[in-house]
């Protein structure tokens, strides 16, 4: 089975600043999906980026970005230019290549407070 | 954009109680998804369900069951809640989970068993 983790129960980080959010998984699969999904104090999770694992080149989305690492199985999270808005939890997740249908598995989050 | 509603946000029930959680999504998404989020133990999958009538367990099923009686709409059902139920459950659908496709959320009902 596949596991997700999340090293960083709490962060903080001042506006305007860069912080970047630590994710782990365990996997036997070479084929995979990738992805960061945020949940604000309004509770609506939102997917933030999305990574393919048989591409090399790393997903950006604006001030978000990964840098993921296949051999080390690492997946974390960047944040440039922090705003106010960017508070919230962040969830790593993980979804296996497969023929059949198979869920998201997600890390537990990390509790970003970006502070003014 | 694709919507996925939960019909309640907050909700308070009794122990022993029969309790439905009701979502609805209006883009025609095969999969959906029922997961409870606790604190300190992230989002924990309970059903899933990939066509109508189908269902598969998820990590934690116990306690739950599921309805899906037409593509739009899946139902979870506490058959007799118990206070370690209480929980933030979400509900998601997506497209197609095979090539990858991320989620569309509800935006939560916080079920207290009281």
């Amino acid at each position: 089975a596949q596991t997700v983790t999340q090293s960083q129960p709490e962060m903080s980080v001042q506006e305007a600043e860069t912080v970047t959010l630590s994710c782990t998984y365990d996997t036997s699969e070479s084929n995979y999906y990738l992805f960061w999904y945020k949940q604000p104090p309004s509770r609506q999770m939102i997917l933030v980026i999305r990574q393919e694992a048989y591409k090399q080149q790393n997903a950006t989305e604006n001030r978000f970005s990964v840098n993921f690492q296949k051999a080390a199985k690492s997946f974390s999270l960047k944040i440039s230019d922090s705003q106010l808005g960017d508070t919230a939890m962040y969830f790593c997740a993980f979804m296996k290549h497969s023929s059949g249908n198979t869920p998201l598995v997600f890390g537990k989050g990390t509790r970003l407070s970006v502070i003014a | 954009d694709v919507k996925v509603t939960q019909s309640s946000r907050y909700l308070v029930k009794r122990t022993g109680e029969k309790v439905f959680l009701e979502c609805v999504q209006d883009m025609d998404h095969e999969n959906m998804f029922w997961y409870r989020q606790d604190p300190g133990l992230g989002l924990r999958l309970i059903y899933f369900s990939y066509d109508v009538k189908m269902k598969e367990k998820g990590d934690i099923p116990e306690g739950y069951s599921v309805s899906r009686e037409k593509k739009e709409r899946f139902s979870l059902i506490l058959e007799s809640a118990s206070t370690n139920q209480t929980s933030m459950y979400l509900c998601a659908s997506s497209l197609g989970t095979r090539q990858g496709y991320g989620y569309t959320f509800g935006s939560g009902t916080r079920l207290t068993v009281v």
